[in-house]
């Protein structure tokens, strides 16, 4: 059975880096589409990215250039960074395989970041 | 990237039918079929109930059905159950190779 779990701080400073990391198991990372997505309180879900086994990778182009993902197949996991954090990163963080990289078919049980001083 | 469009609620009665819209453009549900349906109860993470416009992943009640015209995606639930009530969102590939969801759709079975 496909299980993910996320992994970080629950709190992060305005400024700082966000790093979260998803550690897969039941499957094996060199294989479909691995994504992060996210979602402020009350409000809908927001795609963050994906990267793929073979290094393809993007992003919600909205959060230009502060977003990383990468992937660590020895280790089953990948991982999000997100740079210069706001208190409009505030969310709950998912992150979630893909069978493709729109269709998000396994999620973690998501872990909530709050951006604050 | 603009959010995909849907309304903010809808409801029905138990039995009955509902449709939920998904309103894109070209760049997204109306130049691929490649839309996606999620189911959200409160608390939970999301669940994939269609794909590829109109795909049920195994384990998903045929009572969901999705389809597609032009830049509008539509999800329909036949036999409502008071189970169904929860927040659907739907989702589309677009033309930069990204994903964008719509606002979500709170379902209220009456």
């Amino acid at each position: 059975q496909v299980q993910l779990q996320e992994s970080g701080p629950g709190l992060v400073k305005p400024s700082e880096t966000l790093s979260l990391t998803c550690t897969v198991s039941g499957d094996s990372l060199s294989s479909y589409y691995w994504s992060w997505i996210r979602q402020p309180p009350g409000k809908g879900l927001e795609w963050i990215g994906f990267i793929h086994y073979t290094g393809s990778t993007n992003h919600n182009p909205s959060l230009k250039s502060r977003v990383t993902i990468s992937v660590d197949t020895s280790e089953n996991h990948f991982s999000l960074k997100l740079t210069s954090v706001t208190a409009a990163d505030t969310a709950m963080y998912y992150c979630v395989r893909g069978v493709r990289v729109y269709a998000h078919d396994y999620w973690g049980q998501g872990t909530l970041v709050t951006v604050s001083s | 990237q603009s959010a995909l469009t849907q309304p903010a609620s809808v409801s029905g009665s138990p039995g009955q039918s509902i449709t939920i819209s998904c309103i894109g453009t070209s760049s997204d549900v109306g130049g691929y079929n490649y839309v996606s349906w999620y189911q959200q109860h409160p608390g939970k993470a999301p669940k994939l109930v269609i794909y590829d416009v109109s795909n049920r992943p195994s384990g998903v009640s045929n009572r969901f059905s999705g389809s597609k015209s032009g830049n509008t995606a539509s999800l329909t639930i036949s036999g409502l159950q008071a189970e169904d009530e929860a927040d659907y969102y739907c989702s589309s590939y677009t033309s930069s190779s990204t994903v964008v969801f719509g606002g979500g759709t709170k379902l209220t079975v009456l």
